[in-house]
């Protein structure tokens, strides 16, 4: 199985403030990573796929990078709405794997 | 656009079989693939399995032994049984569709249905 690290855990922030979060996986996966944000008592909702696609409808303060086994997720000014969770998913091979998520919270 | 529900029994015995379905409404479940994920209170998220429309599957091998998937393309429906369940099953259950863009490969899990808690308690 691939495992996925993210780091920070959580994180503290100001509205306004760059934002970027790491996912590490164990083995080179090229550009198969995806990004998701979750709310609680929300279902997760995908942001980025392939590494650094933004998912229509997804604002442009979110962006991706990375490939092989270092990933980031990107949120340039950071706005109310997005306290959440952001988990991080490899689709490169079976069993599909999530990072252990990054709580991101009001400072 | 495309919408997903999953219903099912809330609370199970220990090894009972949990049985969930997820209805699919605004689009064919037809050319696609569809994924059950699941996430214990306060944790984080497994990926369970996923069948195709035709019918076939792959799981992840932490489960594979207990778990089953089927699809109904007449009533847009896909279903997940666990089989023997026990504390370490109680978990949120999402049912999502794993989309694939065939030229490059990609694939990720959008949209996901809102989930339900299923407990299992003596």
């Amino acid at each position: 199985d691939i495992q996925m690290t993210q780091s920070p855990s959580s994180l503290s922030a100001s509205v306004g403030d760059r934002v970027t979060i790491t996912c590490r996986a164990s083995q080179s996966m090229t550009s198969y990573l995806n990004w998701y944000q979750q709310k609680p008592g929300k279902a997760p909702k995908l942001l980025i796929y392939a590494a650094s696609s933004l998912q229509s409808g997804v604002p442009s303060r979110f962006s991706g990078g990375g490939s092989g086994t270092d990933f980031t997720l990107t949120i340039s000014s950071l706005q109310p709405e997005d306290f959440a969770t952001y988990y991080c998913q490899q689709s490169y091979s079976t069993p599909r794997t999530f990072g252990q998520g990054t709580k991101v919270e009001i400072k | 656009q495309v919408q997903l529900q999953e219903s099912g029994p809330g609370l199970l015995k220990p090894s009972e079989t949990l049985s969930l379905t997820c209805t699919v409404s605004g689009g064919s479940i037809s050319s696609y693939y569809w994924g059950w994920i699941r996430q214990p209170p306060g944790k984080g998220l497994e990926w369970i399995g996923y069948i195709y429309y035709s019918g076939s599957t792959s799981y992840n091998p932490s489960l594979k032994s207990r778990v089953t998937t089927s699809v109904d393309t007449s009533k847009n429906q896909f279903s997940l049984k666990l089989s023997s369940v026990t504390a370490a099953d109680t978990a949120v259950y999402y049912c999502a569709r794993h989309s694939y863009d065939s030229k490059s490969g990609y694939n990720w899990f959008d949209p996901w249905g809102q989930g339900t808690l299923v407990t299992v308690s003596s």
